[in-house]
Formats: C-alpha cells, structure tokens, sequence
C-alpha cells in the first residue's frame, strides 16, 4: 500500500488567483493521476503525472489552466490558475503501485472559489 | 469522459439489512473496482473484479459482474452505521489499464 498526504487540506481563494497543490507518496511510484470532484459529484480524471514527461491531460482539461509538476518519483503538484467559483472542488491525487492494478488516493484538497 | 452510471443514487436502509449498488459502464473493461468515500474525503479501495470473473467476496462485501451485460453490483450484507458512505464504482479499460474511470456513486446511509 501507499501513504498520500495533500496540502493544503483546504483553502478559501479568490477569484483571479491560483493556488498549488502538493501530494507526498511515501514511497516511489511511477504513475500519479489528479482528479476533480465537483460538489455532489463523482471523480473526473483531469491528468496522469509521469515522472521525467509532460502530464498527460484528459478532454476537457488544459495545462495553462491546470499545470502540473512531477519532480520526482515522489511528489507532484497541480495548480490551479486564474480560479473562478466554478473550480470549486475537491481535488484528489492518487498513484498506481506497480504491479497493484487499484489505486491509493490522497485526503483530497478541498476549494471554495469566491 | 464518465463511464459508469449507478443506481440508485441514494440509499437508506436499517443497520442489518442489506445494501445493493448496482453500476453499468459502457465500453470492453480489463476490470471494474469498487471504492468508498467518507464525508467528501479520500477514496479507499474495496474490491476489485477481473473481466473474466463473474463474481468476489471480501468479507462482508460481494461483488458480480456480467460483462454480456456490462453491469455490476455490490451487495455489503449485514450494513452498520459505519458503512455509511458513498460508494463508487470505477472500471479500468482494455486499452488503458492503468486508467480508471468512475461512475456517478450511490450514497448509503445505514440507520442505526
């Protein structure tokens, strides 16, 4: 199994700004993906982070308007930029241990776009 | 792209009785998972089913699938408070294993 930490936990943004989030696996993972969750709703995969390349980016998502970083086989980040109150969402990483076919997700980071 | 739709959307049931979720996708699977959410929070991994398996039980938790029909279900016997949750299923592809694709969730709440 895999332990997954996000930061920040939540955060209250506004309008115009962006904001970064970080996700910590403690171990080494070839594959993370990033996931929205709009409110009441299920998981919409906005990207898969390999390390070494370009994220690869799902219909509907762009990278001016979700960049993502993945340094190391570690850590990833995703920014969200220029919010507005329709990015209010919980985001979610999670990883793909080889060999294991599930996958480990984060707490989860929860934004309100004012 | 949503693959999975399940129903119902929500559920309420008595502690005791019985749970079934039921999920129905779209296009050929390598397998199909099921997780549970709390309280908007992380998702945990349940249980996952092959394509060629037709059925799977993990303690209180039994899983089929029937993939002439590309429909699943998930049946939690004996529910507790504790279960309540929401509860999604997700279906890796053919084509792309590793990605998953999640249906819309059903919500349980088991009444204590």
């Amino acid at each position: 199994s895999a332990v997954i930490s996000q930061k920040p936990s939540r955060d209250i943004c506004q309008r115009g700004t962006s904001l970064t989030i970080q996700c910590q696996v403690d171990s080494q993972v070839t594959m993370m993906f990033w996931y929205r969750q709009q409110p009441g709703q299920s998981l919409t995969l906005i990207a898969t982070a390999n390390q070494g390349s370009e994220a690869t980016y799902e219909s509907g998502f762009v990278i001016d308007k979700f960049p993502i970083s993945r340094p190391n086989l570690t850590f990833s980040t995703l920014t969200v930029s220029n919010m507005s109150p329709e990015d209010s969402s919980i985001y979610l990483c999670s990883v793909d241990l080889a060999g294991v076919e599930t996958q480990y997700f984060g707490p989860g980071t929860r934004l309100l776009v004012l | 792209s949503q693959q999975g739709e399940e129903d119902p959307q929500a559920l309420s049931i008595q502690e005791g009785e019985n749970a079934t979720m039921n999920c129905s996708y779209k296009t050929s699977i390598n397998n199909l998972q099921w997780y549970r959410q709390n309280s908007g929070r992380g998702l945990v991994h349940l249980i996952l089913i092959r394509s060629n398996e037709r059925e799977k039980h993990s303690g209180r938790l039994r899983v089929t699938l029937d993939t002439s029909k590309k429909s699943s279900s998930l049946l939690i016997t004996a529910s507790r408070a504790a279960d309540t949750a929401s509860y999604f299923c997700a279906t890796a592809m053919m084509d792309s294993s590793y990605k998953l694709i999640f249906g819309s969730g059903t919500r349980l709440l088991v009444r204590p």
